[in-house]
């Protein structure tokens, strides 16, 4: 079993949507979660990060942790046609020495 | 605009040759990661160094990969001998180290797509 899961897709919404993407995890020792949202042939690129349980909110993002249950999200709201990407989430134990990443969801948001 | 720089961003060779992929990390990280993505098992940690020492290189195939920094402006990955499962993109990610209050900020590059036939 992976130590990171994450539902690949595709995703598919119309325009204007709320999407939610979810991983969950097996290691208690995470205690750094991130976002990266990756385009067709490029490198991911870091979203959004959060440290421990909680809310994070960057304009149409938001990010959140339920340590508890081994489980986070990242909601867009209003979505657009260039959100239409692949989104890993990333976790990270205290000391950064590695970061691990779930398999990514593919999402299409329809115009 | 600071960034991760690899090269070549396209390779297609033969099975049995020698691959070398470069990347070029953002000046003043001290973090460098090599990762493999392919399609059924998404983005694999091959490699880690900090401040040029390899710290990790447990995902590595030791047979036929090699990792090195011989400075800090350039890491390489080697294959030799590349075989067809090896077909995949390479990325190289860099960061700040664990002290800095920006660890969890990694830069990935462009990637290398390597086809191996």
């Amino acid at each position: 079993q992976k130590e990171v899961e994450q539902d690949p897709g595709p995703l598919s919404v119309p325009e204007g949507a709320i999407v939610s993407l979810n991983c969950t995890y097996s290691n208690s020792a995470f205690q750094y979660f991130m976002w990266y949202r990756q385009y067709s042939r490029k490198g991911p690129e870091l979203l959004m990060y959060t440290y421990s349980s909680g809310n994070k909110e960057d304009g149409r993002f938001t990010a959140q942790v339920d340590k508890s249950s081994k489980y986070i999200s990242l909601f867009i709201r209003d979505s657009q046609p260039s959100d239409s990407a692949t989104y890993l989430c990333a976790m990270s134990p205290y000391n950064f020495n590695k970061f691990y990443f779930g398999s990514g969801t593919k999402l299409n948001v329809k115009p | 605009d600071a960034r991760v720089t690899q090269t070549p961003r396209h390779k297609v060779t033969e099975m049995g040759q020698e691959v070398t992929m470069r990347c070029q990390p953002i000046l003043g990280h001290n973090t460098v990661f090599w990762y493999r993505q392919t399609m059924m098992q998404g983005l694999e940690l091959l490699a880690y160094f900090r401040n040029r020492a390899p710290l990790d290189d447990s995902g590595m195939p030791k047979d036929r990969f090699s990792a090195e920094m011989p400075d800090a402006t350039l890491a390489t990955l080697k294959i030799q001998p590349s075989e067809p499962r090896d077909s995949a993109v390479y990325f190289c990610a860099s960061g700040f180290g664990p002290v800095s209050g920006e660890s969890e900020k990694l830069f990935f590059g462009s990637g290398t797509q390597l086809s191996v036939l």
